[in-house]
């Protein structure tokens, strides 16, 4: 069970916006920034939003990052084959005082 | 260009000591604010973070795991060192390690292209 809940799966078309949830508490993203981090198949994570909404150099501006209270989300608008992994959210946790994940979502491009 | 690179057995026996090594260019942990942690991913499963050693030797562990975990650095070799006692096949997972940065805590990038550990007898 991860300390933050993500939906296990989300799917889109080539060209749709899909946005995919991450939820914790006030000992995680309540108080500290927000990561996302992309999985392709086979390969090891990446990091692809930083600190809730900023991307990194070299991620395409068609991932952004938004964060609200305990809550937070990846959208990812003009959606690509290429584009299908899974997707971690992370923060620290100040009651756990370690990094904590969540269970991760599985993208399908149809 | 930051590299890491996970080493260490690709299998181990119920009950062993896990020892892996990551080997690390392009920073220093002797550098202020530099930090290197290692997260672990059984086959098909989530990520987990299991420790944390920061440049000054600060070091975090995994609640869950902390009584089996030992974490280490020498600088001049630029490698970090994370041992597991008591392995157990559900310890079967890919190891990474990973860069990171003091106060920033879900920072981490880039990562090592991780180890396989099978565990069994």
């Amino acid at each position: 069970q991860s300390v933050l809940t993500q939906p296990p799966s989300a799917s889109g078309t080539p060209g749709q916006r899909v946005t995919i949830s991450c939820s914790g508490s006030s000992s995680n993203i309540g108080t500290n920034f927000l990561y996302w981090y992309q999985q392709l198949p086979g390969t090891a994570p990446k990091l692809l939003i930083s600190r809730n909404n900023q991307r990194p150099s070299g991620v395409p501006d068609r991932f952004s990052g938004s964060k609200s209270g305990t809550s937070a989300s990846l959208a990812i608008s003009g959606l690509r084959s290429e584009d299908e992994a899974d997707y971690y959210c992370a923060a620290w946790d100040d009651s756990l005082t370690g990094v904590v994940f969540g269970g991760g979502t599985k993208l399908t491009v149809l | 260009q930051v590299t890491l690179r996970e080493s260490g057995p690709a299998l181990v026996k119920p009950t062993q000591t896990l020892t892996l090594t990551c080997t690390f260019s392009g920073f220093s942990l002797s550098t202020s604010g530099m930090c290197v942690s290692w997260i672990r991913q059984p086959p098909g499963k989530a990520l987990e973070w299991l420790a944390r050693i920061e440049w000054d030797d600060d070091k975090y562990y995994s609640t869950s795991l902390k009584t089996r975990l030992t974490i280490s650095k020498d600088t001049s070799k630029n490698q970090v060192v994370l041992t597991m006692t008591n392995m157990d096949p559900v310890d079967t997972a890919t190891y990474y390690c990973a860069r990171g940065l003091e106060g920033v805590g879900g920072w981490l990038d880039p990562w090592g292209q991780g180890t396989l550990v099978t565990v069994s007898s």
